[in-house]
């Protein structure tokens, strides 16, 4: 069963403070890792899409990284406006339907 | 609009009620899924669409849920005799094909009272 686990629930950090969020999975083929972004009350917004391991993409502040177990999304000098959930999510090979198993979300706040 | 429309935004009904939520996906979109999501469970898969057929129900929690797309676009996923536990933002997404990535609509909460 594939599983995706993120951590740490919560993080509050200070505008300007980089810090990295992680994720953890198990599946038994990865055909790709999905991170989204979500604002309260609204859907998951796409950010990324990682394929293989040592794959690197980046966006503005955000720069995701991928390896054969984990995945992190690196925030560089967070703004408040960088405060949402941020969602990850496996899409495992032989999917029929290419679902996504997502982990519960790590919510950032930051302030100014 | 360019993205995933959902319809109604919110719905509060009594236990025991039929509902119908409808997704309105990005044109040209051949791949619609429809997802869950609880306070405490995250967001769990329930249905997904290639066309107007549905080779995997596997996520559908209970036979009190169905659902169906016609024209290759609109997906309506009715619950019947709502339940209390029912009550969840259910989230519809398209795309283009099934490798690609997954857009989202903005959701409908659904309050079972």
């Amino acid at each position: 069963e594939d599983q995706v686990t993120q951590s740490p629930e919560a993080l509050r950090l200070q505008e300007g403070e980089s810090s990295s969020l992680n994720c953890s999975y198990t599946v038994s083929g990865l055909r790709g890792l999905f991170w989204y972004r979500q604002d309260p009350g609204k859907g998951p917004e796409f950010l990324f899409t990682l394929y293989s391991a040592g794959e690197e993409k980046e966006k503005e502040r955000l720069k995701a990284t991928l390896t054969k177990k984990e995945s992190f999304l690196h925030i560089t000098a967070p703004k408040p406006e960088d405060s949402a959930t941020y969602l990850c999510a496996v899409q495992a090979v032989g999917n029929a339907g290419n679902m996504l198993t997502f982990g519960g979300g790590t919510r950032l706040m930051v302030k100014p | 609009g360019a993205g995933v429309s959902q319809s109604p935004s919110n719905k509060v009904t009594e236990k025991g009620k039929d509902v119908e939520l409808r997704c309105d996906p990005i044109s040209g979109h051949t791949a619609l899924y429809w997802y869950r999501q609880s306070l405490g469970q995250g967001l769990e898969f329930l249905i997904y669409f290639q066309g107007n057929s549905a080779p995997d129900k596997s996520g559908l929690p209970s036979d009190r849920f169905s659902a169906e797309r016609t024209g290759g676009s609109v997906s309506t996923l009715t619950i019947q005799r709502t339940q209390q536990e029912d009550s969840a933002v259910y989230l519809c997404a398209s795309s283009l094909a099934q490798s690609n990535e997954q857009f989202f609509g903005p959701g409908t909460r659904l309050t079972v009272l």
